[in-house]
């Protein structure tokens, strides 16, 4: 089984629509949880990053970590077809330099 | 700051034949890390880089491959020789902060034929 297991997807949405992006993990050492996007062609960028539990709003965008249910999200508000992309989960834990990434979701927003 | 470079951008070689892939991080990040991605695996950690010093290569598939990082400015991946299966992108990626925010390159497409 997987560290990290994310819903695979793929997404697809009407413009304007609520987007739930999700993970979980099973490592309870994991404290730093961070999303990433990744258009197509191109290397992942880092959108959000959260330490421990809690919520962090950006724009539209807003990160979850609940740590209790090993459980994260990523919520996008008033979604955009510039959204449309691949999204990432990845965790990693406070001694360790390596990041533990899911498979990703891809989202597709339509016009 | 001009992020991560990688090149080459696009590689196709035959079967057998070395491939290098080469790399700078961004200035003051003190880790590096070297990915692959495919359809099927997903984004694979091969290995990574503190401070010029490997950490961990467990990721890395076979002998055929090998990294190195002779100064906080360079790196490379090189694959010797080169199979089929090792068609995918490579990204290179570096990061300070204890290597919480990953900042990647454009990749390195390779097709190996």
């Amino acid at each position: 089984q997987k560290e990290v297991e994310q819903d695979p997807g793929p997404l697809s949405v009407p413009e304007g629509a609520i987007v739930s992006l999700n993970c979980t993990y099973s490592n309870s050492a994991f404290q730093y949880f961070m999303w990433y996007r990744q258009y197509s062609r191109k290397g992942p960028e880092l959108l959000m990053y959260t330490y421990s539990s809690g919520n962090k709003e950006d724009g539209r965008f807003t990160a979850q970590v609940d740590k209790s249910s090993k459980y994260i999200s990523l919520f996008i508000r008033d979604s955009q077809p510039s959204d449309s992309a691949t999204y990432l989960c990845a965790m990693k834990g406070t001694n360790a330099g390596k990041s533990t990434f899911g498979d990703g979701t891809t989202l597709t927003v339509k016009p | 700051d001009a992020g991560v470079i990688q090149s080459p951008r696009h590689e196709v070689t035959e079967m057998g034949q070395e491939v290098t892939l080469r790399c700078k991080p961004i200035s003051g990040h003190d880790y590096l890390f070297w990915y692959r991605q495919t359809m099927m695996r997903g984004l694979e950690l091969l290995i990574y880089f503190n401070n010029n010093v490997p950490i961990d290569d467990s990721g890395m598939p076979e002998d055929r491959f090998s990294a190195k990082m002779p100064n906080a400015s360079f790196s490379t991946l090189k694959i010797q020789p080169s199979e089929p299966r090792d068609s995918a992108v490579y990204f290179c990626a570096s990061s300070s902060r204890g290597g919480n925010t990953i900042y990647f390159g454009e990749g390195s497409w390779l097709t190996v034929v």
